[in-house]
């Protein structure tokens, strides 16, 4: 089982829709929870960045993380074309290999049509 | 302020082959980290150095090797090119004082092994 599971899409939704995105993950000591967008040929960039359970907010974008079940979630709300990236969640900590590091989800490939 | 700066942007070699690729921190960053990307693999991490040491360590063979100055600008190096290896490398650096830090990363370096 892989540390963290994506669903790679793709997923293509009509301008305006609510976006939700997931990761799950398996590796109990992952401290930090992160998601990143990344436009083609681009390297990827930092959208939200939370620490405990719960949800935090940005604009249009909510992060929710649940320590509980191992799950975490992005919800984009009035997508926008502009949204169209991949999107890859990251966690951070001591990975089963032993090294401390950014462990990344395969990121889902969002298409957002006008 | 800068962002992180890789070059080069693409790179075109033969199998056998060795590569040198390079990367300039945000002005300040001590910490510099190396991602492999592939379609099949998603981001992988590669190491981690800060202040010249290598800090932390992924799960690669030791044909990937790196290097950090004193002005924090790192390299990367491959020997004995695989097809394998063809991939966009990435580098993100932070300031390196906490290990959950956000990372900033760079555009990348597309390497193509034929």
């Amino acid at each position: 089982q892989k540390e963290v599971e994506q669903d790679p899409g793709p997923l293509s939704v009509p301008e305006g829709a609510i976006v939700s995105l997931n990761c799950t993950y398996s590796n109990s000591a992952f401290q930090y929870f992160m998601w990143y967008r990344q436009y083609s040929r681009k390297g990827p960039e930092l959208l939200m960045y939370t620490y405990s359970s719960g949800n935090k907010e940005d604009g249009r974008f909510t992060a929710q993380v649940d320590k509980s079940s191992k799950y975490i979630s992005l919800f984009i709300r009035d997508s926008q074309p502009s949204d169209s990236a991949t999107y890859l969640c990251a966690m951070s900590g001591y990975s089963g290999a032993g090294s401390y590091q950014l462990t990344f989800g395969k990121g889902t490939k969002l298409s957002v049509i006008p | 302020k800068a962002g992180v700066t890789q070059t080069p942007r693409y790179l075109i070699k033969t199998r056998g082959q060795q590569v040198t690729l390079s990367c300039s921190p945000i002005s300040g960053h001590r910490s510099v980290s190396w991602y492999q990307q592939t379609p099949g693999q998603g981001l992988q991490f590669l190491f981690e150095y800060f202040s010249e040491t290598q800090r932390n360590k992924g799960n690669f063979p030791g044909r990937f090797s790196g290097r950090q100055f004193s002005n924090s600008r790192s390299e990367m190096n491959v020997s004995t090119l695989e097809l394998g290896d063809s991939a966009l490398y990435l580098c993100a650096s932070s300031l390196g004082v906490d290990l959950n830090e956000k990372l900033f990363f760079g555009s990348g370096t597309q390497l193509s092994v034929l």
